[in-house]
């Protein structure tokens, strides 16, 4: 299988705030790697496809870079509802896997 | 408008048996490869089980493999998994997610079903 690890598993940041999270494939996966949006008690929410294809609707603030196996969500200037934990896929191959998600906290 | 409406969730004893449904509307459901995504309480998301649009290929995790089977009926645009023989460390909110149309990543996700796995 292949694992999916983030980096960090959390960070605090202020609002006007520039953050990046990363995630590492274990092995390459191509263009088959999105990131995903998670706040309490809701359903993911998909950010980001095809490693850097904004989704319709996601604020132009995120952004999404990397290729093979090195892959990075940069958030340009955090707004309040930003606040949430994000997680990377890949889907190239069966079993789909997610990174254990990165917390992004208020400092 | 996109829907997915899981049901089926509850309270369950170790080594007993569950079926959740998700309704869809809204699209082709026939169209889409379909999956089943769990997540335990307080913890990560972690992928179950896959299906194409046809229902012809299946795919599983290493952790649900024969115990767990994803069928979907295109003519109700209803998802099914039938979970047998479930483990206390199963307890999880599942969510049912519609592939996206670029083949990456699931756009749409239901709201989620409880399964409680405890004595």
């Amino acid at each position: 299988d292949i694992q999916m690890t983030q980096s960090p598993s959390s960070v605090s940041a202020s609002v006007g705030d520039r953050v990046t999270i990363a995630c590492r494939a274990s092995q390459a996966v191509g263009s088959w790697f999105a990131w995903y949006q998670q706040k309490p008690g809701k359903a993911p929410k998909l950010l980001i496809y095809a490693e850097s294809t904004l989704q319709s609707g996601v604020p132009s603030r995120f952004s999404g870079s990397g290729s093979g196996t090195d892959f990075t969500l940069t958030i340009s200037s955090l707004q309040p509802e930003d606040f949430a934990t994000y997680y990377c896929q890949q889907a190239k191959i069966f079993p789909y896997t997610f990174g254990q998600g990165t917390k992004l906290e208020i400092k | 408008e996109v829907q997915l409406l899981e049901s089926g969730g509850g309270l369950v004893q170790p080594g007993g048996s569950l079926r959740l449904s998700c309704a869809a509307s809204g699209f082709t459901f026939s169209s889409y490869p379909m999956s089943w995504v769990r997540q335990a309480p307080g913890k990560g998301l972690e992928w179950v089980s896959g299906i194409d649009g046809s229902g012809g290929d299946t795919y599983y995790a290493d952790s649900v493999k024969g115990r767990f089977t994803i069928s979907r009926d295109n003519s109700k645009n209803t998802l099914y998994l039938q979970m047998n023989s479930l483990r206390a460390g199963e307890t999880a909110i599942y969510y049912c997610a519609k592939r996206h149309i670029a083949a990456v990543g699931f756009d749409y996700w239901g709201q989620g079903t409880l399964v409680t796995v405890s004595s």
